[in-house]
């Protein structure tokens, strides 16, 4: 199985920073149609995840252009620039190159 | 508007049997694969099963194969997910999900 591996923040972040989360896999997400197989979600408290992030570095639909996403096979990181009060939440990523579908164990962002 | 609406869990004994049910709506359902990811308390996200377009082709993370079965009905535009020979480690909150949409999430408990 693919392993995610997330780095933490170190929160609280105060409003308006920039912060960037990392993730990493075991095994290059990129695949052979040149797509790297790797979404980010945010868990606001006592909601669904929502996507964020797909193919890496696309935008999912209505999602704020302060969130972007970047990488290569292996590191990824989803930048959030200039956080505010809604951003608050667990960020996680996801491998969607091969099953099972793997997470990592999360990233909580708190803001003062 | 996308709308995808679990129903179904509920506290059941252990070794006992369960079924979920997602309605969906506002998307043309067939378009999709479907999949079931689940959270236990305080915990981060599980991915437990995914099903192709027309149900031909189903995958299952290790742990639950061979006591969940995943199933969709594309005229109902309907997933389900029967839930055998559960155990106290299956309590969590099983959510319905294209990737890009979430249910609200339905929650199942194991205990006796």
């Amino acid at each position: 199985d693919i392993v995610m591996t997330q780095g933490a923040l170190p929160n609280p972040v105060p409003s308006g920073e920039s912060v960037s989360i990392t993730c990493r896999s075991s095994k290059s997400l990129l695949y052979s149609d040149g797509k790297t197989y790797l979404n980010w979600y945010l868990q606001r408290p006592g909601q669904s995840p929502q996507l964020l992030i797909y193919w890496m570095s696309t935008r999912a639909s209505g999602v704020s252009d302060r969130f972007s996403g970047s990488g290569s096979g292996t590191d990824f990181t989803l930048k959030i620039s200039g956080v505010e009060a809604e951003d608050v939440g667990v960020y996680y990523c996801q491998q969607g190159l091969e099953f099972p579908r793997t997470f990592g164990s999360g990233t909580k962002l708190e803001i003062k | 508007e996308v709308q995808l609406v679990e129903s179904g869990g509920g506290l059941v004994q252990p070794g006992r049997s369960l079924k979920l049910s997602c309605a969906a709506s506002g998307f043309t359902f067939s378009d999709y694969y479907m999949a079931w990811v689940r959270q236990a308390p305080t915990k981060g996200l599980e991915w437990v099963a995914s099903i192709s377009y027309d149900g031909g082709s189903t995958y299952y993370r290790d742990s639950v194969k061979g006591r969940f079965t995943i199933s969709r009905d594309n005229a109902k535009s309907s997933l389900y997910l029967q839930m055998d020979s559960l155990r106290s480690e299956d309590t969590a909150t099983y959510y319905c999900t294209t990737q890009t949409h979430w249910g609200q999430g339905v929650m199942v408990t194991v205990s006796s």
